[in-house]
């Protein structure tokens, strides 16, 4: 069973800040990293599935950081809006014949962006 | 678009009754997988299936049973309900792969066994 770790465990930020937040994951045997949204009273969310070291992905002010080699992924936010206050989780999928898409998940980060 | 349907959204039950927790999925995803959801600690997976007529065991499976008779339906068991249990239960899809594809999920079930 793979551990991933996500820090902070909460972060309180300022409308209009921007602000990161850290996945680790082990790095061996290593196939797919997701982050999802998860907003208050609503299910997880995909924003971004990411395969290959040094890969970059980008949805409007939101992008996320991949390195397979070290195990870890960084999620930013620019410009940070009340809107964006969810939970943010992020998963490492194993590789091997037994993985079938299984994901293990982080405790998540909860953010707050303050008006 | 319904996505992924989770029935009933709560339940309480008492020590001892047993009860089923549905999920569909109208996107024709062969994946299917349950979670359960405690304070404090993330996504634990239950059982899951890689197609119609398949399961196998999670994370943490002891105490739940499950089924995929049709592809589009997953269904949790619990045969004898623990305290324990208590949790919000969360069905999940995916079209396929190694964990590429992104899960898409239900909107949770809350069980609270008294």
């Amino acid at each position: 069973i793979l551990n991933v770790e996500q820090s902070p465990q909460s972060l309180h930020v300022q409308e209009g800040d921007s602000t990161n937040f850290t996945c680790s994951f082990p790095s061996s045997n290593f196939y797919a990293l997701h982050w999802y949204r998860w907003e208050t009273a609503k299910s997880p969310e995909a924003l971004f599935v990411m395969t290959l070291n040094g890969d970059e992905k980008k949805k409007g002010r939101i992008s996320a950081t991949l390195n397979t080699k070290e195990g870890y992924s960084y999620l930013y936010i620019k410009g940070s809006q009340p809107e964006d206050s969810a939970t943010y989780l992020c998963a490492s999928g194993n590789a091997g014949g037994t993985s079938y898409g299984k994901l293990t998940f982080g405790q998540g980060t909860i953010l707050t962006v303050h008006p | 678009n319904a996505g992924v349907t989770q029935t009933p959204k709560f339940r309480v039950l008492k020590t001892g009754q047993s009860m089923t927790l549905l999920c569909a999925q109208d996107m024709n995803h062969e994946y299917m997988y349950w979670y359960r959801q405690d304070p404090g600690m993330g996504l634990r997976l239950i059982h899951y299936s890689v197609g119609e007529g398949t399961t196998a065991k999670g994370e943490v499976p002891d105490g739940y049973n499950v089924s995929r008779l049709k592809k589009q339906n997953f269904l949790l068991g619990l045969e004898s309900a623990a305290p324990s249990q208590t949790s919000v239960y969360f069905c999940a899809s995916s079209y396929k792969g190694f964990g590429n594809q992104p899960q898409h999920f239900g909107d949770g079930t809350r069980l609270s066994i008294l």
